[in-house]
């Protein structure tokens, strides 16, 4: 019963680093999503991918970018990471357009902190 | 701007009392709507959703009602139970997008 797992959980980066958030479903989800939780606004919709090969962006897509050659996993870089990505991601799947018993599952998400 | 909004950041309840949580949305384009509770250093978990063609669905403890010309919905805990305290998430999706708009979340502390 592993569902949606990221690693790591914690994270402390310095300013200019970079890092690759992990994450891997074994649900055999088509979808897959990466959000990023700030205080008092909610999840903000990163990126997304609807399959292995396709990828798009969602609300707040600069300085992250992701790959996704398997059904599996769906990795999400943050380069030259900046003190404004302090935040929780969260990592998530459906097994299609989220709706009627089709809803997104999430990982128990990856804590960054930027300094 | 958000599309989707919990202008209550905090919710307190008695136990056995009803939980009124309310989300209000601006895109009419929007064609289906969820409810996600989240616990401390946990994933948020899907709770209940509602399609726009309805105006109400109930899951047990949880309903959550659809008012389309107001764009609005709310989600009812009834009885309301300590093990409901959470942060309560309203989403929606838009027909034409594969994404999914989550609001900033309303915290609920039900009160033994």
């Amino acid at each position: 019963n592993a569902g949606v797992t990221q690693t790591p959980k914690f994270r402390i980066l310095k300013i200019g680093q970079s890092m690759t958030l992990q994450c891997t479903q074994d649900m055999n989800h088509n979808y897959m999503y990466w959000y990023r939780q700030d205080p008092g606004m909610g999840l903000k919709l990163i990126y997304y991918s609807v399959g292995a090969g396709i990828t798009d962006k969602g609300e707040v897509p600069n300085g992250y970018n992701v790959s996704r050659s398997t059904t599996e996993d769906f990795p999400l870089r943050l380069e030259l990471a900046a003190p404004s990505q302090t935040s929780v991601y969260f990592c998530a799947s459906s097994y299609s357009v989220v709706g009627k018993n089709t809803e997104a599952f999430f990982g128990q998400g990856t804590r960054l902190t930027v300094v | 701007d958000q599309q989707v909004k919990q202008n209550s950041p905090s919710l307190s309840v008695q136990e056995g009392r009803i939980s009124i949580l309310n989300c209000d949305y601006t895109n009419s384009m929007f064609d289906y709507f969820l409810w996600y509770k989240k616990y401390p250093a946990e994933g948020p978990t899907f709770l209940i959703s509602i399609s726009s063609i309805k105006d109400k669905n109930e899951d047990g403890r949880f309903t959550v009602f659809l008012n389309k010309s107001a764009k609005h919905l709310s989600l009812h805990i009834v009885p309301s139970q300590p093990g409901d305290s959470a942060v309560y998430f309203c989403a929606a999706r838009e027909t034409s997008y594969d994404k999914v708009i989550f609001g900033p979340g309303t915290s609920l502390s039900v009160i033994p």
